[in-house]
């Protein structure tokens, strides 16, 4: 069955740093998304990415954050400058069209900044 | 905006029993989706189960089941013949769909830790 595939599974990073995260989306699906956990609390809404812009975004992704597909394959998340409060699971989820089946997500990055 | 509430955050029971995890979900919305999301140690968010709101038949796939109703705005989860694989953290989630698919994002609630004893 085809996967999202994110590397690394686990970064960690002094603050201040410039992290990205990579995704792999399934390769046939149009719409992707980035979504973040921060222990012990909810899944969040970060971004939503179509036709090589982002659509959607919630007030989390700050100037601090942006996504771009690169090459037709990989879909990344970067972070400038990290902060404390940006430790955290990262999921990618990919959708084929509206995600009224669900969404494919990633098995997540965890990132920890120090 | 929507909001979804899980009100049990920790949940035990005995292998081969039966358990019932509860959702609710505030909403202005007539046609809608709900999901149950399982996320094992694993850490990978699996769909479990999935409902429209605009039918009234309550989803079924295999010793899941749900109890949906729209009124009450209340989604819960009962998993029947309950496995050691079945441990993990559920999440319900809800979805408007909008005028383009990329704004379909998902809110989810905060979560149930299910342990399943042998």
């Amino acid at each position: 069955e085809p996967e999202v595939t994110q590397t690394p599974s686990h970064q960690v990073t002094q603050m201040g740093q410039e992290v990205i995260l990579r995704c792999v989306p399934i390769s046939n699906h149009l719409y992707f998304y980035w979504y973040r956990q921060i222990l012990g609390q909810k899944v969040e809404f970060l971004v939503s990415f179509y036709n090589n812009e982002i659509s959607e975004k919630s007030e989390i992704f700050d100037d601090q954050f942006s996504v771009e597909r690169p090459d037709g394959s990989n879909f990344t998340l970067k972070i400038r400058s990290t902060k404390l409060e940006d430790s955290a699971m990262y999921f990618c989820a990919s959708i084929r069209g509206g995600g009224y089946y669900g969404y494919t997500f990633g098995s997540g990055t965890r990132l920890t900044v120090v | 905006a929507q909001t979804v509430t899980q009100s049990q955050p920790e949940m035990s029971v005995q292998e081969a029993e039966t358990v019932t995890l509860s959702c609710t979900y505030d909403t202005s919305e007539s046609n809608y989706y709900l999901f149950w999301y399982k996320q094992p140690p694993s850490r990978q968010m699996i769909l479990v189960i999935r409902q429209e709101a605009y039918k009234q038949q309550n989803a079924t796939e295999n010793r899941f089941s749900v109890n949906f109703q729209k009124a009450a705005k209340s989604f819960s989860l009962k998993i029947s013949d309950s496995q050691l694989g079945d441990t993990a953290m559920y999440f319900c989630a809800f979805m408007k769909p909008s005028y383009n698919n990329a704004g379909n994002m998902l809110t989810f609630g905060g979560g149930t830790r299910l342990m399943v004893k042998p």
